[in-house]
């Protein structure tokens, strides 16, 4: 079967820098994407990667491995308003999105 | 810019009656979803569509019904609600034409009683 697994929860302080992992096994692998979604909202994206390595986008960073199914999301300088769940999500070979059940991160001051 | 669009934002529901939950969107994009959100479960989609036209079952697909008459409007229905099907519901678009990342709408909290 298609597996994501990542972390339940996670605490960090402000202004600290936090990795929180994601693991996969699928059918395929057309991408992966890290979504950040903040309790009571919808979901908004915030990395996409395909090819191996380390994308940046200012504090936010993801890196993907493919040969070890494996990924990670940074979030450097943390700040209170980074309190949200954060949703990792592979697309199979079929470019169907298989869903983690996300990593609620909390911040402490 | 409205985005994606759902309503109703809430709603309480009796077990066995119908309901539709109503998407739309105006960026044009050709690929809409739905998707239920559990606590400790992740989303789990429910139907999709990739193009006007054109629907296709998701993960969980049962007890649920959608259609596709046009690019903007994907409404979901619940022919007969049971208990079971409490839960939040996200309507998503895509355009696989960019980079394929999925926009939301801000979800639909339904309770069957």
């Amino acid at each position: 079967g298609q597996n994501i697994d990542q972390p339940t929860e996670m605490t960090a302080t402000e202004g600290a820098i936090v990795q929180i992992n994601c693991t996969y096994q699928t059918s395929g692998f057309n991408g992966l994407f890290w979504y950040q979604q903040h309790a009571g909202e919808a979901p908004t994206f915030l990395s996409y990667n395909v090819l191996d390595g380390l994308e940046e986008k200012g504090r936010f960073s993801s890196f993907l491995s493919r040969s070890k199914g494996y990924s990670y999301l940074l979030l450097k300088e943390l700040q209170m308003k980074d309190s949200a769940s954060y949703l990792c999500a592979v697309m199979d070979s079929n470019y169907q999105l298989i869903w983690g059940a996300g990593t609620k991160l909390i911040i402490k001051p | 810019t409205a985005g994606i669009t759902q309503a109703p934002t809430s709603q309480i529901l009796a077990a066995g009656r119908s309901m539709t939950l109503r998407c739309t969107q105006d960026m044009r994009h050709n690929a809409m979803y739905w998707y239920r959100q559990d606590l400790g479960l992740g989303l789990r989609l429910i139907h999709y569509s990739n193009t006007a036209g054109t629907t296709g079952k998701g993960e969980v697909p049962d007890g649920y019904s959608v259609s596709r008459a046009n690019t903007d409007d994907f409404p979901l229905t619940l022919a007969s609600a049971v208990p079971s099907q409490t839960s939040v519901y996200f309507c998503a678009s895509s355009d696989w034409d960019n980079t394929g990342e999925l926009f939301f709408g801000e979800g639909s909290r339904l309770t069957v009683l």
